[in-house]
């Protein structure tokens, strides 16, 4: 079984320019996560999508992130404009059973 | 919310020595996981406890509810276990399960050979 799908695995981009992560999450998995890990530090969640519902978003900035999981699979992380404070691995990750979440291999974006 | 230590933040050994990695938490939880991040960034689930011990392979890891303390202990260890070890809790509240995980800040464990 595929595990859950990040791309791409490494972005370098300038600040100010658009950037967008997608996750294909474990076929079936009806939860998906986004996660944001700065170096040194665990993961923080995003925002947690319940099928194509965005049902925790608190922690997402809204001034420049955003989100979109419309046929309750995929998922796209987008972020307009970067910012230095960006850089960082975007981890996503998927769950069909409470107390069980599969994590992707996660984006590694350098801002520039 | 709930906080989580780990400690140490860092660790360096030798080849085939018992590694330790402590995690700490404030508020009394239904379960607590211990993940495996390599260089890279991938996380891979290692264990979710809610009570006394879990082995897998090498790996044993073990919570005291009581203390609010659980343990990832490596026997044997191998330059291939150098990875982050991160701890995870769900939050206070009864939000069930890994709907909303904190995670500790991990360790960076490095297995010289």
């Amino acid at each position: 079984e595929a595990g859950v799908v990040q791309s791409p695995r490494y972005k370098i981009i300038e600040k100010k320019q658009p950037v967008a992560f997608w996750c294909n999450p474990i076929s079936g998995h009806n939860t998906l996560y986004w996660y944001r890990q700065n170096l040194g530090q665990g993961p923080e969640l995003l925002i947690r999508y319940e099928n194509e519902e965005a049902v925790d978003d608190s922690q997402l900035p809204k001034d420049r992130f955003s989100a979109e999981r419309l046929k309750g699979v995929d998922s796209t992380l987008k972020i307009q404009p970067a910012e230095l404070g960006d850089s960082a691995v975007y981890l996503c990750a998927s769950s069909l059973v409470v107390n069980e979440q599969f994590f992707g291999p996660g984006t590694r974006l350098t801002v520039l | 919310k709930n906080e989580v230590e780990q400690s140490p933040q860092n660790l360096t050994a030798q080849e085939g020595e018992f590694i330790t990695i402590n995690c700490s938490y404030s508020v009394g939880i239904s379960a607590l996981h211990w993940l495996q991040q390599h260089p890279g960034g991938g996380i891979v689930s290692l264990f979710m406890l809610s009570s006394g011990k879990k082995k897998h392979g090498r790996l044993i890891a073990t919570i005291n509810i009581q203390e609010k303390h659980s343990s990832l202990h490596i026997t044997a260890s191998h330059p291939r276990d150098s990875a982050v070890y991160i701890c995870a809790v769900p939050p206070p509240g009864g939000i069930q399960g890994a709907q909303k995980l904190v995670f500790g800040q991990g360790t960076r464990l490095t297995i010289n050979p």
